[in-house]
Formats: structure tokens, sequence, C-alpha cells
């Protein structure tokens, strides 16, 4: 079964930045492409990156081009976002999910909280 | 980018009626060489992450109930729930995962009459 598990949420002052990661299990990550999705309180998922299975293709939203950064070990079945340059805006719960073949799985999600 | 427009916003169907709520993407998301339509359909309940119900716009997950179904082609996708139970009261989205940014409509909020 493919299990994902977020941390690293917690709350940071405008400006600041917050390392998220997704670990893995249950399946093999170099098979699948990450992404990465928020939901800001009481609205709906915006997509907001994606890396293929060697990173060499990599996609943002525009309002984050720039200030986050996505990466991935395969080898420790593990999927980064480096998130840089916070604003309120930024405040979401962040899912990681993996991609093959049509398919997604998700994960449980991490709160990311900006203010001062 | 695409546009993925969801309606309606929000839906009250009766215990044992069919809900019936559409997505329609600004461009095609049919990608012809496989002949797949790269549009997906979540549920997502409060407090907890979206489940994926269906892929390729047809395919039904495993372990999904089959009341649900989806359909359409190219720009036109429709997510049918028969059957309405207590259960399936949720926030309904469309993700399509053609091109880059992937967008999600903006949800579709589904209760019980």
């Amino acid at each position: 079964e493919v299990q994902l598990v977020e941390s690293g949420g917690g709350l940071v002052q405008p400006g600041g930045s917050l390392r998220l990661s997704c670990a893995g299990s249950g399946f093999t990550l170099s098979n699948y492409w990450v992404h990465w999705v928020r939901q800001a309180p009481g609205k709906g998922l915006v997509w907001i990156s994606r890396m293929n299975q060697d990173g060499g293709i990599i996609s943002y939203v525009d309002s984050v081009k720039g200030r986050f950064t996505i990466s991935r070990d395969n080898a420790k079945n593990k999927i980064y976002l480096q998130m840089n340059s916070l604003t309120d805006d930024d405040t979401a719960v962040y899912y990681c999910a993996v991609a093959a073949s049509g398919w997604w799985g998700w994960g449980q999600g991490t709160l990311v909280t900006v203010s001062s | 980018d695409i546009v993925m427009t969801q309606s309606p916003q929000s839906l009250a169907v009766s215990l044992g009626e069919r809900a019936t709520i559409n997505c329609k993407s600004s461009q095609s998301v049919l990608y012809t060489a496989n002949n797949n339509n790269y549009l997906a359909w979540f549920q997502q309940k409060p407090g907890q992450p979206p489940k994926l119900l269906i892929y390729w716009a047809s395919i039904r997950e495993s372990g999904v109930s089959d009341r649900f179904s989806g359909s359409g082609s190219e720009t036109d996708f429709t997510l049918t729930i028969n059957s309405l139970q207590a259960e399936d009261v949720a926030v309904y989205y469309c993700l399509q995962y053609s091109r880059s940014p992937h967008t999600f409509g903006q949800g579709t909020k589904l209760e019980i009459k």
C-alpha cells in the first residue's frame, strides 16, 4: 500500500523559509512523478509543483516560481519542498502526491502558517 | 494555463437519487497519441486529504464504489454518483494533468437534500 507522510510544517514569519519533507513507503518512488498541492484554509486545491522520475522535468505554478524548489531522493524514497520568501498567501495545508499511469496517491498533509 | 470550470458550485440531492457534477476545460486534455484524457476526479471530506475516485476520465480507482462513474472527452467531463448515500457528502474536484501547470476545478460541494 502506498503511504506518504509529510513533515516540516509549522509557524513561520513573513519572509522566512521552511523545508517540507514527504516520506514514502510501500512503493518505489523512482517509478513516480512527484507533486506538491496546497489548500488554503476554507479554499480549494491548488497544484504548485511537479518533478518527473529522474528530476529532468520540473514545473511550478507562477505564484511560487523563484521562491519554491522541489526535489527528491529516490534512494531514500523522499520528496522535498524548499519554500523561501514566504508570505501570508502561502498559509495552507501542503500535500505531497505521487502519480503514475494516471493514478494519484496522496499524503495526509502538513499545515504551514505564515504569520508575524 | 488550462482553466477548469466546475458546475454547479454546490448541489443538494436526496438520498438514493443521482448527483451529476460537470467539469469543463478551456483546452482539450485528450492526448491523441494514447487516446487518454488527462482528467481525474477527487473526493475530499473535511479534515481529510483528497481521495482519488476516477482517472483517465473514466477509470474507477480500485476500491471505489461502482456508484461513481466518470465520462466525457476533450473538454467536457461528468462525474455521476448513483444512489446517493450519506457518506458521499463531500467536496468534489476535477484535475487536469495534461499540461503544466496542472489545474483543479474550484470544487463542487455535495449535500443531502
